[in-house]
């Protein structure tokens, strides 16, 4: 498609329950990115994707955390038995190749009850 | 570690005069810097770009400006419309692509 779409757009679990995000790159878009936004300004890289190989997962924390980018699938973030401190917006972004624009898409707001 | 420093939380300007948002790093290996627009509930746009082999781009009333030896630019708009009102993120990449990004300036355009 021509943006990025992300689903579900709003997301509302239990603590200690599991969190499924999506997202659908630009078509011809090989890098995917993931970003968190828990304060209302401040914005954490997770992870990236080149095709459905992990390229930096620098940001991902080593517990809980999980993401995939699988041949003709979206893309998926899997967070594991939740905390309140997940509670955040998820953005999801692609870019034709490395160095180029990062679109983003309209993000996934996650609420940890 | 703040490696991108919007030091400006907001920023309120007539409309019809020029806007300047400003935005400093600290990274010397990034090499692309571009600037997105985010409206309240909804993901960041794109708005410009430059790479650090320029110091100027301009597109209709946007236009980047990146000093390199102070590390650091800025994004001037020019005239301000009431429908520029957002929050400007500034972002930065080098070679491992991710952006980083600085905590934004909201921007108020007033009649």
């Amino acid at each position: 498609g021509e943006e990025v779409a992300q689903t579900p757009k709003h997301l509302v679990r239990g603590e200690g329950q599991k969190a499924k995000l999506y997202c659908a790159p630009i078509k011809g878009h090989s890098y995917v990115f993931w970003y968190q936004q828990v304060l209302k300004n401040e914005f954490k890289f997770l992870i990236s994707f080149q095709n459905e190989n992990v390229f930096d997962e620098t940001g991902m924390p080593k517990e809980r955390f999980s993401a995939k980018c699988l041949p003709n699938s979206p893309c998926s973030l899997e967070i594991q038995a939740t905390k309140l401190e997940d509670s955040a917006v998820y953005f999801c972004a692609s870019s034709q190749s490395a160095g180029n624009t990062i679109y983003f898409g309209e993000g996934s707001w996650l609420t940890v009850v | 570690d703040q490696q991108v420093k919007q030091n400006s939380p907001s920023l309120s300007v007539q409309e019809g005069r020029i806007s300047i948002l400003n935005c400093d790093y600290t990274n010397s290996m990034f090499d692309y810097f571009l600037w997105y627009k985010k409206y309240p509930a909804e993901g960041p746009t794109f708005l410009i770009s430059i790479s650090s082999i320029k110091d100027k781009n301009e597109d209709g009333r946007f236009t980047v400006f990146l000093n390199k030896s102070a590390k650091h630019l800025s994004l001037h708009i020019v005239p301000s419309q009431p429908g520029d009102s957002a929050v400007y993120f500034c972002a930065a990449h080098g070679t491992a692509s991710k952006l980083t990004f600085g905590t934004g300036t909201r921007l108020q355009v007033t009649l």
